[in-house]
């Protein structure tokens, strides 16, 4: 089965400094990689996905994700975070062959100070 | 397009109770997915229905129930509640069940 680690469960920024945070994802076969953005009070919402192609992937309100295969990572930055960005984020994996469900990291807990 | 729309919004039932739980796909989405969103365990994938038959399931007790209609609306159902069921449920669907999963703004669930 396949897990997803998001090593940072909490960070706190202070606006225009830059963002990256870590997804390790566990997995041999091929595997689909999202990020979803959960904002105070309001659903998960997509941010960005990786199915194939070029690893570099950008997504909604300035993110992007580089999909590592060598190191089964697909890690979230920003050049510079809003106040606004404030939200916890989920990194999570499918892997068709197993099924159609998505696998979810802990979630990093976002805090931008203004 | 209206997004994915899930009834009630929050619900409080005392344990030993049962209770259900709907989910309307956005319009086409065939494929429609439970989580369970806590605290201490996160997002934990409960099951998913396509065209009708559960294709998946995730690792939880059989109290776990779910069912999906010829309009790709779902339910899910809880029986014999238990404190520990209090969570978040929230309902996914995608077009033909891979990748492109859009999310309800989900029930909370308190059971006293």
């Amino acid at each position: 089965a396949q897990s997803v680690s998001q090593h940072n469960h909490h960070v706190i920024l202070s606006e225009a400094a830059s963002l990256e945070l870590g997804c390790n994802y566990s997995y041999g076969g091929t595997v689909n990689l999202f990020w979803y953005v959960q904002y105070p009070g309001q659903h998960l919402q997509l941010l960005l996905k990786y199915f194939s192609g070029d690893p570099l992937v950008k997504g909604i309100k300035g993110f992007e994700a580089e999909f590592i295969k060598s190191k089964f990572s697909f890690n979230l930055r920003k050049p510079s975070v809003q106040w606004s960005d404030t939200a916890e984020y989920f990194c999570a994996v499918n892997a068709p062959q197993a099924g159609n469900m998505l696998t979810f990291g802990g979630g990093t807990r976002l805090m931008v100070k203004p | 397009k209206a997004g994915v729309t899930q009834t009630p919004r929050y619900l409080i039932k005392t344990r030993g109770q049962q209770v259900t739980l709907s989910c309307s796909p956005i319009s086409g989405h065939r494929s429609v997915s439970w989580y369970q969103q806590t605290p201490g365990q996160g997002l934990q994938f409960l099951f998913e229905y396509f065209s009708e038959t559960q294709r998946n399931k995730g690792n939880f007790p059989g109290r776990f129930s779910g069912r999906q209609f010829s309009n790709s609306r779902s339910e899910m159902n809880v029986s014999t509640l238990e404190l520990g069921d209090s969570a978040l449920y929230l309902c996914a669907s995608s077009p033909e069940g891979v990748g492109g999963y859009t999310f309800g703004s989900g029930t909370r669930l308190t059971v006293v």
